[in-house]
């Protein structure tokens, strides 16, 4: 069974431009969430998608929004890049809403803004 | 709201040694307890997790953690340290039983020395 698959893993773009990022969760999986990493913020959930709704969202500004597909499949874009937006951005894919759930990382996607 | 703490940001022990690494966890709900570890440049794996039942959990690699509420821990342990062990271990809690929204501490990292 396939873990879950994040593309590109890494990526550099300019202040300014936006970015898209993707995540194929796990065969089955319905529930997708993605979280920021940074060495001086750690890991921070941005938000979560289940049956293509957003159903949680963090403290982020909103440069940043996702979106998921029918096929669970999900993309986070963030717009007018700032160099504060580096970061490794973990996706993670879990099974469902009930108790007792677990997620699932990908290995992240590396985003450089210079 | 849910935080957690980790106290020591960087552990050394020597091969073989006993290792412990400390969680302490703010709920106002029963949590539910994760322990996770990153390699470089990967994502993120689950050792072990505390949902309900047995304090005492047991997870991969010869870790084991047990949830105290009184002390409102989860410390994380392994008799006895590998090289393979070297890495950053982070502690998370979520609240009402779904993985789908973790709030992690600030890491741990751990070196091994020979």
């Amino acid at each position: 069974k396939a873990g879950v698959t994040q593309t590109p893993r890494y990526l550099i773009k300019t202040r300014g431009q936006q970015v898209t990022l993707s995540c194929s969760p796990i065969s089955g999986h319905r529930s997708v969430s993605w979280y920021q990493q940074t060495p001086g913020q750690g890991l921070q959930f941005l938000f979560e998608y289940f049956s293509e709704t957003q159903r949680n969202k963090g403290n982020f500004p909103g440069r940043f929004s996702g979106r998921q597909f029918s096929n669970s499949r999900s993309e986070m874009n963030v717009s007018t890049l700032e160099l504060g937006d580096s970061a490794l951005y973990l996706c993670a894919s879990s099974y469902g809403q009930g108790t007792n759930t677990e997620a699932f990382f990908g290995q992240g996607t590396r985003l450089t803004v210079v | 709201a849910q935080s957690v703490t980790q106290l020591g940001s960087h552990v050394s022990v020597s091969e073989g040694a006993l290792v412990l690494l400390r969680c302490n966890y703010s709920s106002s709900v029963p949590p539910y307890l994760f322990w996770y570890v990153q390699y470089p440049n990967q994502g993120l794996q689950l050792l072990l997790k505390y949902t309900t039942g047995a304090t005492l959990v047991k997870g991969i690699n010869g870790f084991e953690a047990e949830f105290k509420k009184s002390e409102t821990s989860f410390h994380l342990t392994k008799p006895s340290a590998h090289m393979s062990d070297a890495a950053e271990y982070f502690c998370a809690v979520t609240a009402g039983g779904s993985a789908r929204q973790l709030t992690f501490g600030s890491g741990t990292q751990l070196t091994v020395l020979p």
